[in-house]
């Protein structure tokens, strides 16, 4: 099985911030991995696909980048709505998603 | 827009199955996988399966002594049965879109809680 491993597991930043979060997999996924945002209560939204692609009418503050067993989830300005958990998931084997990412406004 | 809905009893007795149906609209079933995700409260999310069309399906090892998946593409719609179910089941259960790589849309979700 592949483990998926976020951090930091919780993150308050300020507004405005350049925030970074990584994702390491357990074993080589090439570009096999997507970010998603949940908010509270509510569904998890697809942000980034196949690593660094931005999916449709998300904001071009968010980006990824990455391949193999490390890669990065960044929000080049932190907006109040950004506030949310992030997770990573790989899809090279099934599916898996790493443990997520709390964000928080300082 | 594609919209999912999941639906069924938001509360299980325990080692009895629980059961959901998601209805698809603005969409067809045909011509896509559909997948299960799960959510206990306060806890990461947990892929259960998913299901093609066609019927074909893959379901997460640790689960698949206990999950069936079925589509009906008459009615738009796809379902989960897991079995046995204990506390650790307790979650929030979420359909999606799955595009053989990234879930693009999703239900809402729905809370199942199990009771002993």
């Amino acid at each position: 099985d592949i483990q998926m491993t976020q951090s930091p597991s919780s993150l308050s930043a300020s507004v405005g911030d350049r925030v970074t979060i990584t994702c390491q997999a357990s074993q080589d996924i090439s570009n096999y991995l997507n970010w998603y945002q949940q908010k509270p209560g509510k569904a998890p939204k697809l942000l980034i696909y196949d690593a660094s692609n931005l999916e449709t009418g998300v904001p071009s503050r968010f980006s990824g980048s990455g391949s193999g067993t490390d890669f990065t989830f960044t929000i080049s300005s932190l907006q109040p709505e950004d506030i949310a958990t992030y997770y990573c998931q790989e899809y090279d084997n099934l599916y898996t998603f790493g443990q997520g990412t709390k964000l928080e406004i300082k | 827009q594609v919209q999912l809905q999941e639906s069924g009893p938001g509360l299980v007795k325990s080692s009895e199955t629980l059961s959901l149906t998601c209805t698809v609209s603005g969409g067809s079933v045909s011509g896509y996988y559909w997948t299960w995700i799960r959510q206990p409260p306060g806890k990461g999310l947990e892929w259960i399966g998913y299901i093609y069309y066609s019927g074909t399906t893959n379901y997460n090892p640790s689960l698949k002594s206990r999950v069936t998946m079925s589509v009906d593409t008459s009615k738009n719609q796809f379902s989960l049965k897991l079995s046995s179910v204990t506390a650790a089941d307790t979650a929030v259960y979420y359909c999606a879109r799955d595009r053989s790589s990234h879930f693009d849309f999703w239900g809402q979700g729905t809370l199942v809680t199990v009771s002993s």
